[in-house]
């Protein structure tokens, strides 16, 4: 069975602080998929990653970078320069396949993330 | 861009009652799901669809649910008994395949429906 755990249930820093979100999976599939989703306020799910078991290079979109570690089963979320904006949950989300697989999206708890000003 | 449509996007309804939720998937995509999300709470996986058939479903969804593509386009939750606990938002999604990874072969999700039973 597939597992995500979001140990952080809230983290509130003050805007421009750098913060990261940790995310650590449980599979036994040998091939997976992990993702990290953003849901506002406003309720819906924004798609900002996915990344295949077997490419575990870090990647770096603007001020958002992520780091998947196979040996310690972790895909942390850094948020560098936090804005207000960015006030949200994020999940963390595992699946067999590209597409969500025939079981879906197994997602963590989620971490509400309060951006001060 | 192509996106998944969602509606209602509110329906109230009281407990007892059937409720259908519509859904329309992006339209070339083959694999259909609903995912329940009870406020505050993770988002959950209830089932998939694939080749007008039933692919996977969770304990969650037991037999007071039942999804069906009536047509080329919509996908639908029914629930057929609404109970309190049935409240949360419901999110659609699709995708174009399983196996393949390419760059379009992500999970696109609606923008959801919130159910509310009173």
């Amino acid at each position: 069975a597939q597992k995500v755990t979001q140990a952080q249930t809230e983290i509130s820093v003050v805007e421009k602080e750098d913060v990261t979100l940790d995310c650590v999976y449980e599979t036994r599939d040998t091939t997976y998929y992990l993702f990290w989703y953003k849901q506002p306020p406003s309720g819906e799910l924004v798609f900002l990653i996915r990344r295949n078991s077997f490419d575990e290079q870090n990647e770096i979109s603007g001020r958002y970078s992520w780091n998947f570690q196979k040996s310690t089963s972790s895909f942390n979320f850094t948020i560098t320069a936090s804005q207000v904006v960015d006030s949200a949950v994020y999940f963390c989300a595992l699946s067999e396949a590209p597409g969500g697989g025939a079981d879906g999206l197994t997602f963590g708890k989620g971490t509400h993330l309060i951006i001060q000003p | 861009e192509p996106e998944v449509t969602q509606t209602p996007s509110h329906q109230v309804t009281q407990m007892g009652q059937e409720v259908i939720l519509r859904c329309v998937p992006i339209s070339n995509h083959l694999y259909f799901y609903w995912y329940r999300q009870i406020l505050g709470q993770k988002v959950e996986f209830l089932v998939s669809f694939y080749n007008n058939e039933i692919s996977e479903k969770s304990e969650i969804f037991d037999d007071q649910f039942s999804v069906e593509r009536p047509d080329g386009s919509n996908f639908t939750l029914k629930i057929r008994s609404t109970k309190l606990e049935d409240s949360a938002m419901y999110f659609c999604a699709s995708s174009e395949a399983l196996g393949t990874s390419g760059r379009d072969n992500e999970q696109f999700f609606g923008p959801g429906t919130r159910l509310t039973v009173l």
